[in-house]
């Protein structure tokens, strides 16, 4: 079955540099796409979502970037700090359905 | 404070003793859900709840019963545990249909012995 899927299972950066998670979908008929944050010990955390009609969308520190074409979504942080250190899942959404289909998760690691 | 709120945190149990973990929301939300996750499976969803006495099933039902007599609560029932339910679980709501923001649980680690 189609499923979404991440690149890098671990990222490492150093403190104030960009950092790109990416993710590839299958489902070309997946209208919204959601980035989640997880820490250590926690429930997953909504950082930002992006519908299919936009192809960029901005929020603090954070982007996220839509290619319908490829299939592919990324989630960008802007000076990584070692608070962003978690690990980060993308999740689509069918088209017309109510279902997350989430993927693996990219741990991102953040070094002084 | 807006929470999602899960009981138990940690729970070891027996093959076949029935179990349930209580999940509740105090924000109002029509949309509540609940995931399991494993190492290298990612999120995976097990039921679903579009308001109170509507649910369906989501991607891993089996073995797995929900109920939503009330808005705020969406408990989870295992009516007979097997070691493969062994999981990190976690419950989450939104307003809309799914679409809206969701808001996880702090989740219940299960051990199923």
């Amino acid at each position: 079955g189609e499923s979404v899927g991440l690149h890098l299972p671990t990222l490492s950066v150093q403190e104030g540099d960009n950092s790109i998670i990416n993710c590839a979908y299958s489902n070309s008929a997946s209208d919204y796409f959601i980035w989640y944050k997880q820490e250590s010990g926690k429930g997953p955390q909504f950082i930002i979502d992006i519908r299919s009609n936009m192809d960029k969308r901005q929020g603090q520190r954070v982007t996220v970037l839509l290619n319908k074409t490829v299939k592919h979504l990324s989630l960008q942080i802007a000076a990584t700090q070692p608070g962003d250190s978690a690990v980060y899942f993308c999740a689509e959404r069918w088209y017309n359905t109510d279902k997350l289909i989430f993927g693996t998760g990219t741990r991102l690691q953040v070094f002084p | 404070e807006a929470q999602v709120t899960q009981n138990p945190r940690y729970l070891i149990t027996v093959t076949g003793k029935k179990l349930t973990v209580t999940c509740s929301q105090n924000m109002n939300h029509e949309y509540m859900s609940w995931y399991r996750q494993d190492p290298g499976l990612g999120l995976r969803q097990i039921y679903y709840s579009m308001n109170v006495e509507v649910t369906d099933k989501g991607d891993v039902p089996e073995g797995y019963k929900v109920s939503r007599k009330e808005k705020r609560n969406f408990p989870l029932i295992l009516e007979s545990p097997s070691p493969n339910q062994t999981s990190l679980y976690f419950c989450a709501s939104s307003f809309g249909r799914g679409r809206e923001t969701q808001y996880f649980g702090p989740g219940t680690r299960l051990l199923v012995l």
